[in-house]
């Protein structure tokens, strides 16, 4: 496609549900990033894949959080037994580079959380 | 790990007047700060950004600048218009060199 994609683009769910988060990148960009944005926040960085690694779990919340990447393109992103504190706008970002110095993220639109 | 401060978290200016935007970073093995425009309802962009081997960097009416001494970099728009209305921004990357550390951002309001 001619951007990176996300879906659901919003998505309202009770707590204690588990929701999948999905992210198609761009094609050919080897590296994938998960990032959270609470409202009047910033950027808080989740996951980072390489191919389909994830050599950097650290920004990872919880252990209710996890996250994959296959065939190197689309990403999901679990979250299982949904709280209110993750409500949050999920944004997706590739990169063409494995490193930021040389490849501008390039992000989705995101994913809006709302945990009741 | 990196830790970015960024400041105003909102700046209100009229059209034509200049804006600054400040950051700080922690780690001094940062050497790549970019800043990313983003715009009510979409996605981030980047808009600019710099290596540390500079001090500053222009692209038309916006420019960067960078002192790695004191650890800051700042965002400066001259001649600002109502489209430059968004939310600003910086970031920085240290010795992993995959991660960027996002400040929380600035709300920039250009009144016409």
């Amino acid at each position: 496609g001619a951007g990176v994609s996300q879906s659901p683009s919003n998505k309202v769910t009770e707590k204690g549900k588990d929701v999948e988060l999905r992210c198609d990148p761009i094609s050919g960009h080897t590296a994938l990033y998960w990032y959270r944005q609470r409202l009047g926040q910033g950027l808080e960085f989740l996951i980072y894949f390489q191919g389909n690694s994830a050599p950097d779990k650290s920004g990872l919340p919880s252990d209710r959080f996890s996250a994959e990447r296959t065939g190197e393109s689309v990403s999901t992103l679990t979250i299982q037994r949904t709280q209110q504190e993750d409500s949050a706008v999920y944004l997706c970002a590739s990169s063409f580079k494995t490193t930021v110095h040389t490849g501008e993220l390039f992000f989705g639109e995101g994913s809006r959380l709302t945990v009741l | 790990g990196e830790n970015v401060e960024q400041h105003p978290s909102t700046l209100s200016v009229q059209e034509g007047d200049s804006a600054v935007i400040k950051c700080t970073y922690s780690d001094s093995a940062s050497n790549y700060f970019p800043w990313y425009k983003q715009e009510l309802g979409k996605r981030p962009q980047l808009i600019i950004d710099i290596r540390s081997n500079v001090g500053e960097k222009k692209d038309q009416r916006i420019a960067v600048t960078l002192n790695k001494t004191a650890k800051h970099f700042s965002l400066h728009i001259t001649e600002t218009q109502p489209e430059d209305s968004a939310v600003y921004f910086c970031a920085a990357s240290g010795g992993s060199n995959y991660k960027l550390t996002f400040g929380k951002g600035t709300l920039l309001t250009v009144n016409p």
